[in-house]
Formats: structure tokens, sequence, C-alpha cells
């Protein structure tokens, strides 16, 4: 165990519809980034939030939507799903104070979108 | 062209062979190197992590740096079978993200 918690592990959805995913991040860690893995496009940066605020952004569409809660918490929305949302997403954190860009990867969270 | 090209494979090896497996970038402001192991269905883990040029050993495992050349590799001795899976470079800098290569997926045959 990570100590990044996802939920859900796996999430069966049709085309149009809207799904949030959800991540802890480790103890003590203040960082979240959220990336994505689909068969075709490796492991993508989607966005980064430290300690509630939104630090970076990658590849992430328009449709898609993140957010960090106070109690370290974040949420990736993803709206009017298409097939190719169909991906693995992966939410990882990094050691606070740490200078190295390691970061500790959660299960992730399965996405098929029929 | 992608920041980071790794050789995709897929590798198929005899138990106990030397792995070899390699990544090509682009951005020189990247300052750290990693390599992370994925086993089906599970999130990547960290293997190995450098920071300079040069080699870093840990047990079976050699990463080695070469920034003049921007290549990186990740070498196994004496491979086993719970070796087997998808191994990812990544690479970052002054930015946070990690930049990941596509992945190589490994199988080590007994």
């Amino acid at each position: 165990d990570s100590g990044v918690t996802q939920t859900p592990k796996h999430l069966i959805t049709a085309t149009g519809q809207r799904v949030t995913l959800r991540c802890s991040p480790r103890s003590g860690d203040l960082s979240v980034y959220w990336y994505q893995q689909s068969l075709d496009q490796g492991l993508q940066f989607l966005i980064q939030y430290y300690n509630g605020e939104e630090r970076a952004k990658g590849n992430i569409l328009e449709r898609f939507s993140a957010q960090q809660f106070p109690d370290l918490h974040s949420e990736l929305n993803l709206s009017s799903l298409e097939l190719g949302d169909s991906a693995l997403y992966f939410c990882a954190s990094r050691e606070t104070g740490s200078g190295a860009n390691v970061l500790t990867f959660g299960a992730g969270s399965r996405l098929t979108v029929l | 062209q992608k920041e980071v090209e790794q050789d995709p494979g897929p590798l198929s090896v005899p138990e106990g062979a030397i792995v070899s497996l390699n990544c090509t970038y682009s951005n020189s402001a990247f300052q750290y190197f990693m390599w992370y192991r994925q086993y089906s269905r599970k999130g990547p883990e960290l293997l190995m992590y450098t920071y300079s040029s040069g080699n870093k050993e840990d047990g079976r495992f050699t990463a080695q740096v070469d920034k003049s050349s921007k290549y990186i590799s990740l070498f196994i001795r004496d491979s086993q079978p719970s070796d087997s899976a998808t191994y990812l470079c990544a690479m970052g800098g002054s930015a946070r993200q990690l930049t990941f290569g596509s992945g190589t997926q490994l199988t080590v045959l007994p």
C-alpha cells in the first residue's frame, strides 16, 4: 500500500456522462498530481495542486476539472465523456519539503466509457 | 517529437539474463531521472532515482545517466520472473511534475 488512496477502482459509464474520481494523498503530503494512462498515449500529466491551489496544468481537456479540498483530498471531474476518455487515471503525491520530484502513486481508477 | 522517448519493447528474456532498458530525452532542463516499475493493473512504484550523470546501483539494478547525450538506462542483472512488469523512465526539472516515457514491457521467462 503506497499510502495514496484512490476511489473508485473501476468505473463503467456511458458516453456523455459525468464522473468524479477521488484521491487522498499520503499523510502529510500537500501536493496532488493527476495523470492519465492510456494504451496509445502512455502516462500523461493532467494537473497539479498544492495545498488547495492549482500549481500546474498539463494536457487536461476543458471537459475535465479538478480541485483540492481543505482536508487535502482531491477530485477529478470528467464530463461529457467520450469513448477516448477510457483510461487509467492515477493520482500521486509528493513528500512535502522534499527537493526531489519523487511521486508516489495510488493504484488508479480504471474508467471505461461505453 | 516527444520530450522523452523510450524503447517500446516488448522485451522477453530468459531468467538470469541481463536486461537493458533505455530512454532518450530532448529537454535540457531535466535534472532528476527516475525509473518506475508498474505491474499489471497497479500504480507505478519508484525503483531508482538519480540526480546527476553517472551510475547508481541498488542490488541487481543499476541506473545510468548521461546528460551530455541525453540518455538514461536501467540495467537489471540476474533477471527474475518477478521482474516481469512495465518499466517507465521519468524525468523532472524545476517544474515539479514528471514527464514519463511510454514504458517498456518486460517478460522474464522461467
